[in-house]
């Protein structure tokens, strides 16, 4: 079973610039998250989809952060302008549906904002 | 307070040892309980899983849940160089919290030959 994909593996930006980050779940997962996970501290969820909807976004700053799942399968995560402080990796993960508790992670995307 | 509270180490023990992993926490709701594995440079890999209180056991690990005492444990027997890892402890409140997980700040973990 292939796992949780997700590219590009590194990305080093300016600040104010934008960065897009693209993950693709195991195959049959409705659920899909993405958290982001700042060196020395866990993951924290950023949002959560339930097929192509969000399902919890309370702690995706949407000013400057946007995420879509369009068709239900890959998501992609944006940032613009980018903020020093949002250095970090940004892991996808899935699991077949929301009341299944054992989530898939994929590698992350480690972003370097300088 | 954070909700969830891990000592983030390091911890350096030699092969073959029992090493002990904690983490406390603040939210009675919590009801899943997880431990996750982190290698460096990759993500989070679930190692055991459990609901409530109680003892689980999975080859050399133990997941150990108290919620009275609101307190989480894995037990690593005859550990190996290969569990030296960054070890993430995980809860959720289950199914009405659309299982939104809450993690721990990890605790490094090395296992000297």
């Amino acid at each position: 079973e292939a796992g949780v994909a997700q590219s590009p593996r590194y990305k080093i930006i300016e600040k104010r610039q934008s960065v897009a980050f693209w993950c693709n779940p195991i195959s049959g997962h409705a659920t899909l998250y993405w958290y982001q996970q700042i060196l020395g501290q866990g993951p924290k969820l950023l949002i959560q989809f339930q097929n192509n909807g969000v399902v919890d976004d309370s702690q995706l700053p949407k000013d400057r952060f946007s995420a879509e799942r369009l068709k239900g399968v890959d998501s992609t995560l944006k940032i613009q302008p980018a903020k020093l402080e949002d250095s970090a990796v940004y892991l996808c993960a899935s699991t077949l549906d929301r009341i299944n508790e054992k989530l898939f992670f994929g590698s992350g995307t480690q972003l370097s904002v300088l | 307070q954070k909700e969830v509270e891990q000592d983030p180490g390091p911890l350096s023990v030699p092969e073959g040892a029992i090493v002990s992993l904690n983490c406390t926490y603040s939210n009675s709701a919590f009801q899943y309980f997880m431990w996750y594995r982190q290698y460096s440079r990759k993500g989070p890999e679930l190692l055991m899983y459990t609901y409530s209180s109680g003892n689980k056991e999975d080859g050399r690990f133990t997941a150990q849940v108290d919620k009275s005492s609101k307190y989480i444990s894995l037990f690593i027997r005859d550990s190996q160089p290969s569990d030296s890892a960054t070890y993430l402890c995980a809860m959720s409140a289950g199914t009405g919290g659309g299982n939104k997980l809450t993690f721990g700040t990890g605790t490094q973990l090395k296992v000297e030959l």
